[in-house]
């Protein structure tokens, strides 16, 4: 069975810092791969998705992950933290058509 | 943009009563799911729903649960004695091509389940 490890339930940063959020990833098969963000009182949204094709998918909001096999890695990354980034972000996986498995959660802090 | 809702955003209900969450997925979307996440875990499969059938549930789906389309638009869940241990955040999603990667699944704001 696939499943997602994010390491580090809190990071903080400063505006303008870079943000590095880790997720690891476990598959017998290869997997797509997702970053969601979950803003204070709202649902998930989509940041980026792995889907087998570049291996370096960008995002929205100046998000960015590279896969990378040999780590089973897919870590998520933003040149400069803005204050407006501070929330929860989740990894998760899929493979063949099956739901969407998430990990724990990531909590981004941002600082002035 | 179109989105999916999820009513009500809070329901306090007391153990062993029967709850009915609901979901409004994006009209021309066919894949449907259901997930939870209780306070201070990780986000939950609980169950896919095509074509008007189960396609897959998690072992948290047991008999207590079930899930319906009364309508052309609405999905519901339905939990049939309630648990402390059933007080968690659901979420709905719906996609149009289901999680084959290439299509997104929508998420709802949540409806806030807290069970006295």
């Amino acid at each position: 069975a696939q499943s997602v490890t994010q390491l580090g339930s809190h990071v903080s940063v400063s505006e303008g810092a870079l943000v590095l959020l880790r997720c690891n990833y476990s598959s017998s098969v290869p997997p797509y791969l997702f970053w969601y963000v979950q803003y204070p009182n709202q649902g998930l949204q989509l940041l980026l998705k792995y889907t087998s094709a570049a291996t370096l998918v960008k995002g929205i909001n100046g998000f960015e992950a590279e896969f990378k096999k040999s780590e089973t890695s897919f870590h998520l990354t933003k040149p400069s933290a803005h204050m407006s980034d501070a929330a929860e972000y989740f990894c998760a996986v899929s493979v063949a058509g099956t739901a969407l498995i998430f990990g724990k959660g990531t909590t981004l802090s941002v600082s002035s | 943009e179109p989105e999916v809702t999820q009513t009500p955003s809070h329901q306090v209900t007391q153990m062993g009563q029967e709850v009915i969450l609901r979901c409004v997925p994006i009209s021309n979307h066919l894949y449907f799911y259901w997930y939870r996440q209780i306070l201070g875990q990780k986000v939950e499969f609980l169950v896919s729903f095509y074509n008007n059938e189960i396609s897959e549930k998690s072992e948290i789906f047991d008999d207590q649960f079930s899930v319906e389309r009364p309508d052309g638009s609405n999905f519901t869940l339905k939990i049939r004695s309630t648990k402390l241990e059933d007080s968690a955040m659901y979420f709905c999603a719906s996609s149009d091509q289901g999680i084959l990667g290439s299509s997104e699944a929508f998420f709802g704001q949540g409806t806030r389940l807290t069970v006295v």
